[in-house]
């Protein structure tokens, strides 16, 4: 099966350090990952997502880069608030229009 | 808020027993997905119905079953429940027939516990 995975399931930085969030696929076929954020007592949100004739995308202190030689992932949020503090994971899209969700990454951000 | 409403929140109830989630989606849209998220696995798609009509099944247990009404809001019914179906269960809504979840507006979950 598909295998969505995160390399670290916490992180904790501190207010105003760069956060960078890793996630690992397994499908080289796989040609459209997004990224989402899930706070506390709240659904997923989508971020930012990325298809896979791009290396690199920017949004709002958002950046997805994506390594297809490794099938790699990773979002990186410039500035971190205290309001980034979430669960975030990565989700790729495999043949058939078949979306598989990683497990997500606690990201704490220290005032 | 994304628009979209779930109910209950909380929902614990026992083995073998038989829930119903409700979902209301934004206004005008058609399409409601269902999914489960469980701590050792991620979101996993269940089933997607559009203005009324079943359109995706996705990893759904025969257990479980859902329908759409004319009023749009969408019901998934869980019976014969087991502990592993302990999960959240979310709902998320679309203007459109076909699409990826970034279209998908997510609701904030039922956390069912089954004891």
């Amino acid at each position: 099966g598909e295998s969505v995975g995160l390399h670290l399931p916490t992180l904790s930085v501190q207010e105003g350090d760069n956060s960078i969030i890793n996630c690992a696929y397994s499908n080289s076929a796989s040609d459209y990952f997004i990224w989402y954020k899930q706070e506390s007592g709240k659904g997923p949100q989508f971020i930012i997502d990325i298809r896979s004739n791009m290396d690199k995308r920017q949004g709002q202190r958002v950046t997805v880069l994506l390594n297809k030689t490794v099938k790699h992932l990773s979002l990186q949020i410039a500035a971190t608030q205290p309001g980034d503090s979430a669960v975030y994971f990565c989700a790729e899209k495999a043949t058939g229009n078949q979306f598989y969700f990683g497990t997500g990454t606690s990201l704490t951000v220290i005032p | 808020d994304s628009g979209v409403t779930q109910t209950p929140k909380h929902l614990i109830t026992a083995t073998g027993q038989r829930v119903t989630l409700r979902c209301s989606p934004r206004s005008g849209d058609l399409s409601v997905y269902w999914y489960q998220q469980s701590l050792d696995q991620g979101l996993q798609f269940l089933i997607q119905y559009y203005n009324g009509e079943e359109r995706a099944k996705g990893n759904i247990l025969e257990r479980f079953s859902a329908q759409q009404f004319p009023d749009l809001h969408s019901e998934l019914n869980l019976s014969s429940l087991e502990l592993g179906d302990s999960a959240l269960y979310f709902c998320a809504s679309s203007d459109r027939l076909a699409g990826g979840p970034n279209e998908q507006f997510f609701g904030p979950g039922t956390r069912l516990t089954v004891l």
